[in-house]
């Protein structure tokens, strides 16, 4: 079936620095990967939807320039949380989403999740 | 622009005995819906989905939901849970716009714990 990594699992870092994680796609080609947060007790919300060799369109409320998504591939998407501060701890969650025409196109294959933690 | 509604935050049940996890969404298009489950600090799975077809739709585990369009919702559902059952269930709702646009909206959760 379709299977999404994320990369690292677990993050820690110090106030004012970036953290890269990383979504792929492994066997599968996702036009349009998704990015979602997850605050404790919380459900998932949307941050950004990106499609592949586009812009990232960003919900509203969510800083573009904090967040930064690259989807350089079919198969890879970023998200580069810039100038980290303890608020943004968090689970990061992304999914990504079949080429249109494929069978499994209108559902979305999440990632394990990675678990930020700024001190 | 859609919306779902789980009512039931936590749900504690016995061991063996059925559950109901409820869910209910509003959207003015057409919808497809998903059950995902969650464990402690780990993403989400799938554990069924609607997209078409047969209004029932089964996981492996045991696991049972319907689309009931008139009443805009998606219960879950297992005759006997086991503990490791224990986990948070998510449902949600996909709609796909035109040009390829897609958005998933989740539901609050409902965290069902199995006691032995």
């Amino acid at each position: 079936g379709a299977v999404v990594s994320q990369h690292p699992s677990r993050v820690i870092c110090k106030s004012g620095t970036s953290v890269k994680i990383e979504c792929r796609s492994l066997d599968f080609q996702a036009t349009t990967m998704f990015w979602y947060r997850q605050f404790p007790k919380q459900s998932l919300m949307l941050m950004a939807t990106s499609n592949e060799g586009s812009k990232a369109t960003y919900e509203q409320g969510v800083e573009k320039d904090k967040f930064l998504i690259n989807h350089a591939s079919l198969t890879l998407s970023t998200l580069t949380v810039t100038s980290a501060h303890p608020e943004d701890s968090s689970f990061y969650i992304c999914s990504a989403r079949a080429v249109a025409g494929a069978a499994s196109s209108n559902e979305q294959f999440f990632g394990p999740g990675t678990r930020l933690t700024v001190l | 622009a859609q919306s779902v509604t789980q009512l039931d935050s936590q749900v504690p049940v016995f061991e063996e005995a059925p559950v109901e996890l409820r869910c209910n969404y509003s959207s003015s298009v057409s919808v497809y819906l998903f059950w995902y489950v969650q464990y402690p600090n780990q993403g989400l799975q799938l554990l069924l989905k609607y997209l078409s077809g047969s209004t029932l739709v089964k996981s492996i585990n045991g696991f049972e939901a319907e689309f009931n369009k008139s009443q805009t919702s998606f219960h879950l559902r297992k005759p006997s849970v086991h503990i490791s059952d224990t986990a948070e269930y998510f449902c949600a709702v996909t709609v796909s716009y035109s040009g390829g646009y897609q958005k998933v909206t989740f539901g609050t959760g409902t965290k069902l714990q199995v006691i032995p």
